[in-house]
């Protein structure tokens, strides 16, 4: 299947700082790619969905100016944790999707990004 | 509004033992529905995805059916492994263009 990497896998920081997390599409162009967090033992919450050349679309209560979200080209997307927070602390995790003829729409998910705030 | 449940929430079973984990959704204009590997830490493995026109797919020792009448998918394990031990997730879109809905997964443990 098609595989998709995240950079950095594991992050910890202090509050108040900015944190970068990248998503990239490794041997496929991806225009959807979608952000999720996870908190321990409970299943995956939907972000954002990011569309490449265009603003992301933030699922209701996320805060897009918290959470920034870039896709610029069709195999990055970056989601930037601004002024994080003890909260923010959670388990971060892309997916891209495979469009066109035969791909059905499938995603694959990168590895995750565990985010730990101080 | 889309929403996954999966039944049971947790499962032991000894090894060898075949075992089916189920998913229902509430909304059956899906155009395809995914089940998904999670290791403890781990992003997600994908397993099958069938496709709203199919009624099931093999993968080894996995087979899942779809049933959209119903609402319902499930995950047949045959001949489990403790290496089969994860949270098992399913998930399903409304749409092609929409994002994955999931369930809150089933926790597998196979005891050796």
């Amino acid at each position: 299947g098609a595989v998709v990497s995240q950079h950095p896998s594991r992050v910890i920081c202090k509050s108040g700082t900015s944190v970068k997390i990248e998503c990239r599409s490794l041997d496929f162009q991806a225009t959807t790619m979608f952000w999720y967090r996870q908190f321990p033992k409970q299943s995956l919450m939907l972000m954002a969905t990011s569309n490449e050349g265009s603003k992301a679309t933030y699922e209701q209560g996320v805060e897009k100016d918290k959470f920034l979200i870039n896709h610029a080209s069709l195999t990055l997307s970056t989601l930037t944790v601004t002024s994080a927070h003890p909260e923010d602390s959670s388990f971060y995790i892309c997916s891209a999707r495979v469009t066109g003829a035969h791909s059905y729409n499938e995603q694959f998910f990168g590895p995750g990004t565990r985010l730990t705030v101080l | 509004k889309q929403e996954v449940t999966q039944i049971p929430a947790a499962l032991s079973v000894p090894e060898g033992e075949n075992l089916v984990l189920n998913c229902s959704f509430t909304d059956s204009a899906i155009y395809n529905l995914q089940w998904f590997r999670q290791d403890p830490g781990k992003g997600l493995t994908s397993l099958l995805l069938i496709q709203s026109s199919q009624r099931e797919q093999t993968s080894g020792r996995l087979n899942a059916s779809l049933d959209k009448s119903s609402g319902r998918s499930t995950l047949y394990i045959a001949a489990s492994q403790p290496g089969d031990s994860a949270t098992y997730l399913c998930a399903a879109p409304n749409s092609g263009n929409t994002p994955l809905v999931f369930g809150k997964g089933t926790r597998l443990s196979v005891i050796a």
